[in-house]
């Protein structure tokens, strides 16, 4: 069964501040996604990347920047972080062209 | 920019029924679409998918694609209380990166 596991489960930061959502694969998929869900918007794409080493801008890039260190590992960075960024936030891993599998999401308030 | 866009909102039927659900999309040349099924606090999880037009049938479920139409629909027989849940639709880009574009979902909601 294909895993991803993403930390933290949930995050309360103050504006201003910088935040860090890490997630980790065990499927050996090369293309990891970052999304996040908000009511009305269903999931927008923040990052992508194709292995290590490569980080892509997806649809709603501005505010964030990506990390990916490892095949198993990809970051979602927040610099300056702001009340609008406030989502649960997906990663998730998989193969061109084949399905997603989804981490359990990060919760983060931005106050 | 693809345009994902599914009806109803959200959706209430009563144990047994057929359920259909609906998916539009703006890009005729878009490669294969996917349907997930999310369960509150639960990231989503991939059901079943369609590349070329017609339809494909697994277990209870069965999804017809129309690309003439630029139309996908979901069809879950015998509906129970464990598909209630939000489901996604993703169709993905003709663009070679595989990147895919998600609607904003549809709320089901089986009442035993």
């Amino acid at each position: 069964e294909a895993a991803v596991t993403q930390s933290p489960r949930n995050k309360v930061a103050v504006t201003g501040g910088k935040v860090t959502l890490s997630c980790n694969q065990t499927n050996n998929h090369n293309n990891m996604y970052w999304y996040r869900q908000d009511t009305g918007h269903g999931l927008r794409l923040i990052h992508y990347s194709y292995g290590a080493g490569s980080t892509e801008k997806g649809d709603i890039p501005d505010g964030y920047k990506a990390s990916r260190p490892s095949q198993e590992n990809f970051s979602l960075i927040l610099e300056l972080a702001t009340p609008s960024q406030t989502s649960v936030y997906f990663c998730a891993s998989g193969d061109a062209g084949f399905e997603q599998y989804f981490g359990p999401g990060t919760r983060l308030t931005v106050l | 920019q693809e345009k994902v866009q599914q009806s109803p909102e959200s959706l209430i039927v009563p144990e047994g029924a057929m359920v259909s659900l609906n998916c539009s999309f703006s890009d005729s040349a878009s490669q294969s679409i996917w349907w997930y099924q999310q369960h509150p606090g639960k990231g989503p999880k991939a059901l079943i998918s369609i590349f070329s037009n017609g339809n494909k049938k697994e277990g209870r479920l069965t999804v017809y694609l129309n690309r003439a139409s630029l139309h996908v629909s979901l069809h879950i027989k015998d509906s129970q209380p464990s598909d209630s849940a939000v489901y996604l639709c993703a169709v993905s880009l003709n663009t070679g990166n595989y990147k895919y574009v998600f609607g904003a979902g549809t709320r089901l909601k089986v009442i035993a």
